[in-house]
């Protein structure tokens, strides 16, 4: 099956800078990598996803880049703000009903 | 508009207890998941349905039981709790396979003393 890691487990960044989460996975057809944000004591929520026909994908301060060659996509957040602090997991499916989700990194944003 | 409503959100169970953790969503969705969260292992699928009448295994099933009689419901059974089911436990569903957007539920935390 897919295996799904991701890096780093722990993120902590100034407010205003870049945070970048990169994950990689194991199986070359993999076609859907989609990422979730989760609030403290909330469900996770989709926040940007791309498909292995685009290789970035862009949405306000979130974008999500893909390389297939390599087998690993990243997201990156621009301007960070407070709010963006959360739980971020990263995921990959083979056209399957069953995603496989990184462990996660926890991104603090400092004022 | 209520989405993925989980409940209870917090439970704490003795050992070899049984419960049901209750799911329904709202959405019209065939596919429904209950996956669990432990600190630093991300989300593992314990159970999945692609519709009324139809479950299938995940990746964690082992100690667990599901049924799917309605599209709305797809409660998660535990039959003898162990410690080992300490965890924070997610339903989520989705309008089709894991190629859409999953929406998920607020969570229920188990604790097995």
């Amino acid at each position: 099956g897919e295996n799904v890691e991701q890096h780093p487990s722990t993120l902590s960044v100034q407010e205003g800078d870049s945070a970048v989460i990169k994950c990689t996975y194991s199986d070359s057809a993999s076609n859907y990598f989609p990422w979730y944000k989760q609030e403290l004591g909330k469900g996770p929520q989709l926040i940007i996803d791309i498909r292995s026909n685009v290789g970035e994908k862009k949405d306000q301060r979130i974008a999500v880049t893909l390389n297939k060659t390599a087998k690993h996509f990243s997201l990156h957040i621009t301007e960070t703000q407070p709010e963006d602090s959360a739980v971020y997991f990263c995921a990959a499916t083979l056209n399957d009903y069953k995603l496989s989700f990184g462990a996660g990194t926890t991104v603090t944003v400092r004022a | 508009n209520a989405g993925v409503t989980q409940t209870p959100k917090f439970r704490i169970l003795k050992i070899g207890q049984s419960m049901t953790l209750q799911c329904t969503q709202d959405m019209n969705h065939n596919y429904m998941y209950w996956y669990r969260q432990d600190p630093g292992m991300g989300l593992k699928l314990i159970y999945y349905s692609v519709g009324a009448g139809i479950t299938d295994k995940g990746e964690v099933p082992n100690g667990y039981n599901v049924s799917r009689s309605t599209t709305e419901d797809f409660p998660l059974r535990l039959e003898l709790a162990a410690p080992s089911q300490t965890s924070v436990y997610f339903c989520a569903s989705s309008r089709d396979r894991g190629t859409t957007e999953a929406f998920f539920g607020q969570g229920t935390r188990l604790t097995v003393v």
